[in-house]
């Protein structure tokens, strides 16, 4: 499968622990971003990744949030001391800005649950 | 803010009926309009976008409609399906479609047999 792969599928952590997630982008596509759903609405942006430049970030990201792109190819989710309100869907998307256009494939998501 | 909103909420059609999801949009700037479909456990996929320089655009059963002086856009699903049952998103972006994408709260589609 060539398609965005993320990992976990699904995360149950108890309120104050440190969770990471990992989002595999489609092959050489230059653009990664991150955005959290939550139950009955649409995908809201968090932030997103220009190879390996953090080039925006929404005021959706607290300080508990970072997110890495080392090598401009993975990207990784850090939530630390989570609250129960972090408890979201958590999708990747990956876009390849070549090619006169910029369609966003999407992840299947990791479902965060927070006790 | 709600920047994109979306209507209705769910919708129940029968088969071979034509579904029609509205959105409307407040920031002028936005000139470009995808629309979603997710399904249980899965992540969205994009089905059609459009761009305000044209009024319509169709791509097999799916037709997105535009209206720029009403900042208004529309989904219809000819003849659908059962399998078309699935929560849809509209979703608007600045600078082409290069910028982050701006989502409606979505419109859930029950198609009956």
């Amino acid at each position: 499968d060539t398609g965005v792969s993320q990992d976990p599928r699904h995360k149950i952590t108890k309120r104050g622990q440190n969770v990471t997630f990992r989002c595999d982008p489609i092959s050489e596509h230059n653009r990664l971003y991150w955005y959290r759903q939550t139950l009955g609405q649409g995908p809201e942006f968090l932030t997103y990744f220009q190879n390996e430049a953090q080039l925006e970030k929404s005021r959706l990201l607290s300080d508990r949030f970072s997110a890495e792109r080392p090598k401009g190819s993975f990207s990784t989710l850090e939530i630390q001391r989570t609250e129960q309100g972090d408890s979201a869907m958590y999708l990747c998307a990956s876009s390849n800005t070549g090619g006169g256009h910029n369609e966003q494939f999407f992840g299947p998501g990791t479902r965060l649950t927070v006790l | 803010q709600q920047q994109v909103k979306q209507s209705p909420q769910s919708l129940i059609v029968q088969k071979g009926g034509i579904p029609i999801i509205n959105c409307a949009y407040e920031n002028t700037a936005f000139d470009y309009f995808p629309w979603y479909q997710q399904f249980p456990g899965k992540g969205p996929a994009l089905l059609i976008a459009i761009r305000p320089d044209v009024s319509e655009k169709k791509e097999g059963r799916f037709t997105i409609s535009f209206n720029k002086s009403a900042k208004q856009f529309s989904l219809h699903i000819m003849d659908s399906q059962p399998g078309d049952s699935a929560t849809y998103f509209c979703a608007a972006s600045k600078d082409s479609g290069y910028s982050t994408l701006t989502f409606g709260k979505g419109t859930m589609l029950l198609v009956s047999p």
